[in-house]
């Protein structure tokens, strides 16, 4: 059975800065792309980020290019996102989903885990 | 890169079916099969209902089916029962410099 589960989510101040990571079980890990999706309070899903499974392909929104890096360590079957700069507009849940394709089809989700950029 | 456009709502009674449209470019929607719906319910993880514009997981009830037309998506729910109300998203790859898009989302409101 798949599973993935996220952590690492807070409440963290502007401009500070937060590492989720995501364990992912059930699957061959490093065969496949992951992503991380966000839904803000009150609004839709959002593409975030995602990284293919070797790790050396990154791809990133424009709302969070230059702030946020994904990563990978397949020796531990887990996937980070590592967030500086932190803005308010990125309190969010964010969902960490195994991309079937390496083209964005998300096939298994997390649970997500929240993420509140409040003073 | 604008996301997808998806009406805000659609609503229907048990038994009949909807289709839920989702819009985007011809870098996008246009010329990719990589479009994706997903089942969300409030504080739950989304689930994947439709692949490759048309495809269906295992285990997705065959009243669910996806087609596209140009840069238009459309999911269509037949059959719809009370548990179908939820909201819905598309997405798509897109050759952007970013790699994915997601709609803005469609509440269901099962009558």
């Amino acid at each position: 059975e798949v599973q993935l589960v996220e952590s690492g989510g807070g409440l963290v101040q502007p401009g500070g800065s937060l590492r989720l990571s995501c364990t992912a079980s059930g699957f061959t890990f490093s065969s496949n792309a992951m992503s991380w999706v966000r839904q803000a309070p009150g609004k839709g899903l959002e593409w975030v980020s995602a990284i293919s499974g070797t790790g050396i392909g990154t791809f990133y929104a424009d709302s969070v290019k230059g702030r946020f890096t994904i990563s990978r360590d397949n020796s531990k079957n887990t996937l980070y996102l590592q967030m500086n700069s932190l803005r308010a507009e990125d309190t969010a849940i964010y969902y960490c989903a195994k991309d079937l394709r390496a083209r964005v089809v998300l096939d298994y989700w997390g649970q997500g885990t929240l993420v509140t950029v409040s003073s | 890169q604008s996301a997808l456009t998806q009406p805000a709502s659609v609503s229907g009674s048990p038994g009949q079916s909807i289709t839920i449209s989702c819009t985007g470019t011809s870098s996008d929607v246009g010329d990719y099969n990589f479009v994706s719906w997903y089942q969300h319910y409030p504080g739950k993880a989304p689930q994947l209902k439709i692949y490759d514009v048309s495809n269906r997981p295992s285990g997705v009830s065959n009243r669910f089916s996806g087609s596209k037309s140009g840069n238009t998506a459309s999911l269509t729910i037949s059959g719809l029962q009370a548990e179908d109300e939820a909201d819905y998203y598309c997405s798509s790859y897109t050759s952007s410099s970013t790699l994915g898009v997601f709609g803005g989302g469609t509440k269901l409101t099962v009558l």
